[in-house]
């Protein structure tokens, strides 16, 4: 397999700042990665697609201006909560595969929660 | 508009017993389906990755099946484990994007 490291596993914020987690592929370069969003319960959510080198693909309902990816080099992809409200507390899930439509693996997630 | 269901829900079954898990997606033209385990507070781990061109993969107690034809795919896990709980989740290749189901949680009581 691949390994995909995701960071931090958890972060509480306050209101109103900026989180950033990070996504990296440790062992094999990843054209493409995906953002994820699970609320409690509930199965994964595609929050948008990023290729390196280019802007993210977003699903729609999902604020391109709240959550801003960037997917600069083949190895990293970085989700920033913008302004975070307690309501963007969720488990956040990057994946990345070598290709599209090619098995994607997954980070650990990361369990954001804002007070 | 692609959409992926699992059934059960929940499932709750003695070591040692052999179970299926099932997937049903609407839309047959995928690409590959794929069966991940996710443990709670945890990211995904994917269990068995099946092109559609094929029938079906084994890993282990693990054998995944796929009918594209009839938008199914099934998870059998031969002598449950404790360790096998968790949830379980399939997820269909559509053209440029996952498309998960709800899943399926798991408990293997000794």
């Amino acid at each position: 397999g691949a390994v995909v490291s995701q960071h931090p596993s958890w972060v509480i914020c306050k209101s109103g700042t900026s989180v950033k987690i990070e996504c990296r592929s440790l062992d094999f370069q990843a054209t493409t990665m995906f953002w994820y969003r699970q609320f409690p319960k509930q199965s994964l959510m595609l929050m948008a697609t990023s290729n390196e080198g280019s802007k993210a693909t977003y699903e729609q309902g999902v604020e391109k201006d709240k959550f801003l990816i960037n997917h600069a080099s083949l190895t990293l992809s970085t989700l920033t909560v913008t302004s975070a409200h307690p309501e963007d507390s969720s488990f956040y899930i990057c994946s990345a595969s070598r290709q599209m439509n090619t098995e994607a693996f997954f980070g650990q997630g990361t369990r954001l929660t804002v007070v | 508009k692609q959409e992926v269901t699992q059934i059960p829900a929940a499932l709750s079954v003695p070591e040692g017993e052999n179970l299926v898990l099932n997937c049903s997606f609407t839309d047959s033209a995928i690409y590959n389906l794929q069966w991940f385990r996710q443990d709670p507070g945890k990211g995904l781990t994917s269990l068995l990755l099946i092109q559609s061109s094929q029938r079906e993969q084994t890993s282990g107690r693990l054998n995944a099946s796929l009918d594209k034809s009839s938008g199914r795919s099934t998870l059998y896990i031969a002598a449950s484990q404790p360790g096998d709980s968790a949830t379980y989740l399939c997820a269909v290749d559509d053209t440029d994007k996952l498309i998960f189901g709800t899943g399926t949680r798991l408990q293997v009581f000794p």
